[in-house]
C-alpha cells in the first residue's frame, strides 16, 4: 500500500527566501501530484509529474520527481506572501486511480 | 465550463441522523472520486466510480457509508446514523477518464459537523 510522507509539516519563512518541501513515498508510484489548498477552500492542482527526472515550473514554484529515490520536491523561489497556503503531494499506485495524499505542509510567508 | 460543484456546502447533523451529500462533476468527466478530509489532515480516499460503476469502495470507513452514481454523472454520498467521528470535509473530484494519469479536479467540499 502506497504511503506518502511530507516534510516539514509547518514552514514559516520570510519573503524573498528560498525553500524546499519534500515528499517521500513508500512504493513505486506512476504519478505524483502537487496541490495547493487555501484555508476553507478546495484543492487546486499545481503540477503532475509522470516520469523520472520530470521537472515542472510555474512562477516561483518548481516541482521535480526522482522515482529511484521515491522523492518529489517542491521548490519555492523568492517567496511572496500570496504563496502562503497548505501544499499537498499525492501519489497514485499503478493501475489504481485513487490518490494517496501526504499530510500537507502549512507554509506561512512572513513579510 | 463549470467546475465540480458540491451541495450543501455546510451541513450540521445531530448524531444518529442520515445525511446525503451531492456532487456534480465536470461535464464529460468519466471518473468521480470521494475523499474525506479531517481537520489538519490530507484528504483520504473513500470510493470512486467510472461512469456508473463503483470500482473501488475500499476507503469507506463503515457500512454506514454508501455512494452511488446511477446515471454516470451526479453522485451522492450517503451517511447513515451519523457519528461525531464522521465530522470532516467531504471532497468530490472528477477526472477526464480512467487509464491515464489525468488530473483530478476537486470541488469546494461539504463540511459536515455532527453534534
Amino acid at each position: 500500500e502506497l504511503k506518502v510522507e511530507q516534510n516539514p509539516l509547518f514552514l514559516s519563512m520570510q519573503e524573498g527566501k528560498n525553500y524546499t518541501i519534500y515528499c517521500n513515498y513508500s512504493t513505486t508510484s506512476d504519478r505524483l501530484y502537487w496541490y495547493r489548498q487555501d484555508p476553507g477552500k478546495s484543492l487546486e492542482s499545481l503540477f503532475v509529474l509522470l516520469s523520472n527526472g520530470a521537472v515542472k515550473q510555474e512562477g516561483r514554484l518548481m516541482a521535480s520527481l526522482d522515482t529511484k529515490a521515491r522523492l518529489s520536491t517542491l521548490h519555492i523561489t523568492a517567496a511572496v506572501h500570496d504563496l502562503s497556503a497548505t501544499y499537498f503531494c499525492a501519489g497514485g499506485d499503478f493501475g489504481n486511480e485513487k490518490l494517496t495524499f501526504g499530510t500537507g505542509t502549512r507554509l506561512t510567508i512572513i513579510p | 465550463g463549470a467546475g465540480v460543484s458540491q451541495s450543501p456546502r455546510y451541513k450540521v447533523a445531530k448524531r444518529g441522523q442520515d445525511v446525503a451529500l451531492r456532487c456534480d462533476p465536470i461535464s464529460g468527466h468519466v471518473s468521480l472520486f470521494w475523499y474525506q478530509q479531517a481537520l489538519g489532515q490530507g484528504p483520504e480516499f473513500l470510493t470512486y466510480f467510472q461512469n456508473e460503476a463503483q470500482l473501488d469502495k475500499s476507503g469507506l470507513p463503515s457500512d454506514r457509508f454508501f455512494a452511488e452514481r446511477p446515471e454516470g454523472s451526479v453522485s451522492t454520498l450517503k451517511i447513515q446514523r451519523t457519528q461525531q467521528e464522521d465530522s470532516a470535509v467531504y471532497l468530490c473530484a472528477s477526472s477526464l477518464a480512467i487509464g491515464g494519469p489525468y488530473e483530478q479536479y476537486f470541488g469546494p467540499g461539504t463540511r459536515l459537523t455532527v453534534t
